[in-house]
């Protein structure tokens, strides 16, 4: 496989569950990163992971808990979400050389739906 | 705050009508400005970087220009598979040493045959 893959592509859950989103990476990149996309309004950053350790968490609530165990590998684990995190969950990988200059790359996202 | 506003919101043009979308920004320390572009049910997929006003870089018919507070994407002789959303964002320094993206809503790109 190449590029950015995200599982499951589409997940639905009640407010009670439980679940994971995984991202994996191909690109031999050393950070990764979480953003929600909403109808109307543009990508918002969750979370950012450099060489595996958490860089930025941009005030997200805490049903929503990152894990990422080796540079290739990023989850998403959700717990009592609401009906307003229903969205489509983007992850992205870059090489980060430590001067601002990179390009992220994206995988197709997991769309959630909170009954 | 760093702000980018991308317009039309959406755009309907005829296949072959050239036409051209616009980000504008206001960012502190601009690193890059990125162009993506966005398929129903997909990821954003990269287009260009553009890194200092007065840069441009093309790829088939998409062209990407680059002032100190704007960027336009030129599509020249449109197809109907030109159809999608672009996005544009812009990279600066967000303090701690880190740099993130900041994107704009997007214009909805509609080519009719």
């Amino acid at each position: 496989e190449t590029g950015v893959t995200q599982t499951p592509r589409h997940l639905v859950m009640g407010m009670t569950n439980k679940k994971s989103l995984k991202c994996e990476q191909h690109l031999g990149h050393n950070a990764m990163y979480w953003y929600k996309q909403s109808a109307k309004k543009p990508l918002e950053l969750m979370f950012v992971y450099n060489f595996k350790e958490q860089t930025e968490n941009n005030s997200v609530p805490s049903r929503f808990s990152p894990e990422c165990p080796n540079s290739s590998h990023l989850f998403l684990h959700l717990h009592t979400l609401q009906p307003e995190d229903s969205a489509l969950y983007l992850c992205a990988s870059s090489q980060d050389e430590g001067q601002g200059f990179w390009t992220q790359h994206f995988g197709d996202g997991t769309r959630l739906s909170i009954l | 705050e760093d702000q980018v506003t991308q317009s039309p919101e959406a755009l309907r043009l005829q296949e072959g009508e050239s036409s051209s979308l616009n980000c504008s920004y206001t960012v502190s320390g601009l690193r890059g400005l990125f162009w993506y572009r966005q398929d129903p049910g997909k990821g954003p997929e990269f287009l260009f970087t553009l890194y200092s006003a007065g840069e441009e870089k093309e790829k088939e018919r998409l062209k990407a220009t680059l002032t100190k507070k704007e960027s336009f994407l030129h599509i020249t002789a449109p197809k109907p598979e030109d159809s999608a959303t672009y996005l544009c964002a812009v990279q600066a320094y967000s303090g701690a040493g880190s740099y993130q993206l900041t994107f704009g809503k997007g214009t909805k790109l509609s080519v009719i045959p």
